[in-house]
């Protein structure tokens, strides 16, 4: 079984400055890993994918993830954020053998003025 | 590109009631999910189904059945409601094609009094 671990249920941070939502998951075989978002009131978005290739993957809206295997992890991060981007961010994980998501418990990004 | 449909947005049951919650996608993808969430929790798997009248338990299935009697569509029951169902749920397909991925419905917050 797979299982996804994310490290702060709530992020505050100022506009313009970094951050990066943590990640980290447990699996005996291959994963694919996925960064979704859900804005107030909204469903889930997908954010950006790993599935094979560069490690590095990246959004359209400026976020970028690395797939680490030897930690485990699959960070977010943005180099300066938006008020925009006041969401839910949720990591998930598909395992080979097993088609449905595995998410983590999600994190709140709050962005202030 | 997939879309997935919930029929309610927001539905409110009493204690006791049978609940049907639709889902119905416009494409010919095989494995659909349903999934709960909960604050704290993220999402967490009830039940998926790889193909028609083809179902697998998820994490927490007590309390819940589904039903698949066309590949489009994937209903979620509750036989009797209750408050400890209370909650958001979210429906979601696998797209297996060239753009793998997950898509979910808007979602149905349900409230049962």
């Amino acid at each position: 079984a797979q299982s996804v671990t994310q490290l702060d249920s709530q992020v505050p941070v100022f506009e313009e400055a970094p951050v990066e939502l943590r990640c980290n998951y447990s699996s005996s075989v291959s994963v694919y890993l996925f960064w979704y978002v859900q804005y107030p009131n909204q469903g889930l978005q997908l954010l950006l994918k790993y599935l094979s290739g560069s490690t590095l993957v990246e959004s359209i809206n400026g976020f970028e993830a690395e797939f680490n295997k030897s930690q485990t992890s699959f960070h977010l991060r943005k180099p300066s954020v938006h008020i925009s981007d006041t969401a839910e961010y949720f990591c998930a994980v598909s395992a080979t053998g097993r088609r449905a998501l595995t998410f983590g418990s999600g994190t709140r990004l709050q962005v202030q003025p | 590109d997939v879309k997935v449909t919930q029929s309610s947005r927001y539905l409110v049951k009493r204690t006791g009631e049978k609940v049907f919650l639709e889902c119905v996608q416009d494409m010919d993808h095989e494995n659909m999910f349903w999934y709960r969430q909960d604050p704290g929790l993220g999402l967490r798997l009830i039940y998926f189904s790889y193909d028609v009248k083809m179902k697998e338990k998820g994490d927490i299935p007590e309390g819940y059945s589904v039903s698949r009697e066309k590949k489009e569509r994937f209903s979620l029951i509750l036989e009797s409601a209750s408050t400890n169902q209370t909650s958001m749920y979210l429906c979601g397909i696998e797209n297996t094609g060239t753009d793998y991925g997950y898509t979910f419905g808007s979602g149905t917050r349900l409230t049962v009094v």
